[in-house]
């Protein structure tokens, strides 16, 4: 059963528009929840996280938001930009569980110019 | 620059062969872990470290074996490798703080033939 899961494949986006990336979860227990951007040829680079006591935390062009009723999770980008093409990994983790984390598939944003 | 390495980049095997992953960091990092990416599929953890001296099986162990060899080192090692294992390798490290995320390597690509 895949604990972390994000729906959606693919996501196309303009340039100067927001982009939206979502991701559900099942594991009540996840203390933290982290996005990672990936591009080809590279390892995943850490991008923001946010803690299950929290609704939302903020990072520049970055938004997360945490919905722990509907175990749901978003990252907002705005405004979106070419360079930020990639693939995007929500991962999830536990405190007692020595800071393994767990991923789900991944979404292939393209931002357009 | 400090971060995570890996070694080989890329590595052809036949059925059978042995090889070992190397993968050191430098950010005196407390834990450590590999993770495995098939197309179009996330992260799945195979071991992890949590400390220096320990050692122990994520979601996919089968088929291969770890040594913590000191706090920098990480290494995973194949003893017979099979084509399921062609995958590409990412060896990553953090602090005992999830919410500053892993720091990833490059990743080594492995084709068994």
């Amino acid at each position: 059963d895949q604990q972390v899961k994000q729906n959606s494949p693919s996501l196309s986006v303009q340039e100067g528009r927001i982009s939206i990336l979502n991701c559900d979860y099942t594991n009540s227990m996840f203390d933290y929840f982290l996005w990672y951007k990936k591009y080809p040829a590279e390892g995943p680079t850490f991008l923001i996280s946010i803690s299950s006591i929290k609704d939302k935390n903020e990072d520049g062009r970055f938004t997360v938001f945490l919905n722990k009723s509907a175990k749901h999770l978003s990252l907002h980008i705005v405004p979106s930009q070419p360079g930020d093409s990639a693939v995007y990994f929500c991962a999830a983790s536990e405190d007692t569980n020595a800071g393994k984390s767990t991923f789900g598939d991944g979404t292939t944003l393209t931002v357009k110019p | 620059n400090a971060g995570v390495t890996q070694t080989p980049k890329f590595q052809v095997l036949k059925t059978g062969q042995s090889m070992t992953l190397q993968c050191a960091q430098d950010m005196n990092h407390n834990s450590m872990y590999w993770y495995r990416q098939d197309p179009g599929m996330g992260l799945r953890l195979i071991y992890y470290s949590a400390s220096e001296g320990t050692t122990d099986k994520g979601e996919v162990p089968n088929g291969y074996n770890v040594s913590r060899l000191n706090k920098r080192e990480f290494s995973l090692r194949l003893e017979s490798a099979a084509p399921s294992q062609t995958s590409v390798y990412f060896c990553a490290s953090s602090e005992v703080r999830q919410s500053w995320g892993y720091t990833f390597g490059s990743g080594t690509r492995l084709t068994v033939v």
